[in-house]
């Protein structure tokens, strides 16, 4: 079955530390990738995408992702988390058809 | 540019009451608008697609009759849920693609919460 897997449900991370999210999807070609950031009550913001060329990606807040063909993964990573990044993380994908499918989200603790 | 509102952000309704939730393009025109529900602590789930002048396209389970999309114009889609209960309660998020843009690139709203008591 089809499917986008985030394994983390919740990550604690210390402020000032690396930050690595994890993604894996399931669609026979490569899709469309995407990471969404959403605060709490808020809408979603999109981070960064991937659609073809260079495998690593930059996004904004200093986030970037790389895609893994291989391993059919796209996760996304920070190498110095601030306080302000604490929220929630969704990767998504888009196989066909421009709908998206969204993993279960990746909550981010982040401790002073 | 590329932002899309809702209206309103929070609703609270007693149970057997409908309600209307807005998505609005402010900048540009989109041709699709997309339908969300994210229930607490969950991943938000597409509901359906809402083509201008079209009828909607709903994702499997999604009970067509009870959540009413109409998309009469290229800056405004509205999300019905009628007769509403309990189970409803929900973030109700929407996105729109410009016309013109590649499928993939979907822009979101807010969301709306809807409480229903």
């Amino acid at each position: 079955a089809q499917s986008v897997t985030q394994p983390d449900i919740h990550i604690t991370v210390s402020e000032g530390a690396s930050l690595e999210l994890r993604c894996n999807y399931s669609y026979g070609a490569t899709p469309y990738l995407f990471w969404y950031v959403q605060s709490p009550g808020q809408g979603l913001q999109l981070l960064l995408k991937y659609f073809s060329g260079d495998t690593l990606v930059q996004g904004i807040k200093g986030f970037e992702a790389e895609f893994k063909r291989s391993q059919s993964s796209f996760n996304l990573r920070k190498p110095s988390v601030h306080w302000s990044d604490a929220a929630e993380y969704f990767c998504a994908v888009v196989p066909e058809e421009g709908k998206f499918y969204f993993g279960s989200g990746t909550k981010l603790n982040v401790k002073p | 540019g590329a932002v899309v509102s809702q209206h309103p952000s929070w609703v609270i309704c007693k149970s057997g009451t409908s309600v209307k939730i807005e998505c609005r393009s402010l900048d540009f025109q989109a041709t699709t608008m997309f339908w969300y529900r994210q229930f607490p602590k969950q991943s938000l789930m597409l509901m359906a697609t809402s083509n201008e002048g079209s009828k909607a396209t709903y994702e499997q389970g999604v009970e067509k009759d009870k959540f009413l999309i109409n998309h009469a114009s290229l800056t405004l889609s509205t999300l019905t849920v009628t007769s509403a209960h309990p189970e409803d309660s929900s973030f109700y998020i929407c996105s729109a693609r410009k016309a013109g843009d590649n499928q993939e690139t979907q822009y979101f709203g807010p969301g709306t919460r809807l409480l229903v008591l």
